[in-house]
């Protein structure tokens, strides 16, 4: 079965950029999202596309994707996009998340 | 606003049997798929079950084929999940989502989730 892996956790400091990868094989021939999960809290659509942004995602959440690995990027921190990010893919019938990775903004 | 409101979820024993419903409003929901996505306690997040706008067609995951069944009624804007001879490792919060295509799609919003609990 196809899988995405996430690094666990990254730490960044307030006003910096902060940059999530999701590694898979051929990523970018297909679309990667990405979703947002605060603690206690049900996921947020931040990136969809690779790169788009929904309605009302801050202009500094960015995406890419090329080759295996796909990126999420926060830029200008800030202490509210503490949270979990998922990346996620679709795989013959089959929806796949990533593990997802843990930002810390400290 | 699009709303998305999950119930049902409970305390049920090994074997046992629960039906969620997830009901929605703020879109026409007879234009969308819907999905399950459920959650361990301190996992990642995991598809099981997507069905078509018209609930002609379905997808499941290989680790909850045969055992849940997805449904819907476009008359009560309202998608079922069916979960049958629950196991201890069916416990999660179970989220309904609207999807943005059948298959190579997407999750645009989803309901806070309902949990289920298995345990003897």
């Amino acid at each position: 079965s196809y899988e995405l892996t996430q690094p666990p956790s990254v730490s960044v400091s307030p006003g910096q950029t902060a940059s999530i990868t999701c590694s898979g094989d051929s990523l970018d021939n297909r679309f990667v999202y990405w979703y947002k999960q605060k603690a206690g809290q049900a996921p947020v659509l931040v990136i969809y596309e690779d790169k788009k942004r929904p309605s009302g995602i801050p202009e500094r959440f960015s995406g890419a994707n090329s080759g295996n690995t796909a990126t999420l990027t926060i830029s200008g921190t800030q202490t509210l996009d503490e949270a979990e990010y998922f990346c996620q893919a679709w795989d013959s019938k089959s929806y796949v998340f990533g593990s997802g990775t843990k930002v810390t903004v400290l | 606003e699009v709303q998305l409101l999950e119930s049902g979820g409970d305390l049920t024993q090994p074997g046992g049997s629960l039906r969620l419903s997830c009901s929605a409003s703020g879109f026409t929901f007879n234009k969308f798929a819907m999905s399950w996505v459920r959650q361990a306690p301190g996992k990642g997040l995991e598809w099981i079950s997507v069905i078509s706008s018209s609930g002609g067609s379905a997808n499941y995951a290989d680790s909850v084929q045969g055992r849940l069944i997805i449904s819907r009624d476009n008359s009560k804007n309202t998608v079922y999940l069916q979960m049958n001879s629950l196991r201890v490792d069916d416990t999660a919060v179970y989220y309904c989502a609207r999807t943005r295509g059948l298959e190579r799609g997407y999750f645009d919003y989803w309901g806070q989730g309902t949990l289920v609990t298995v345990s003897s």
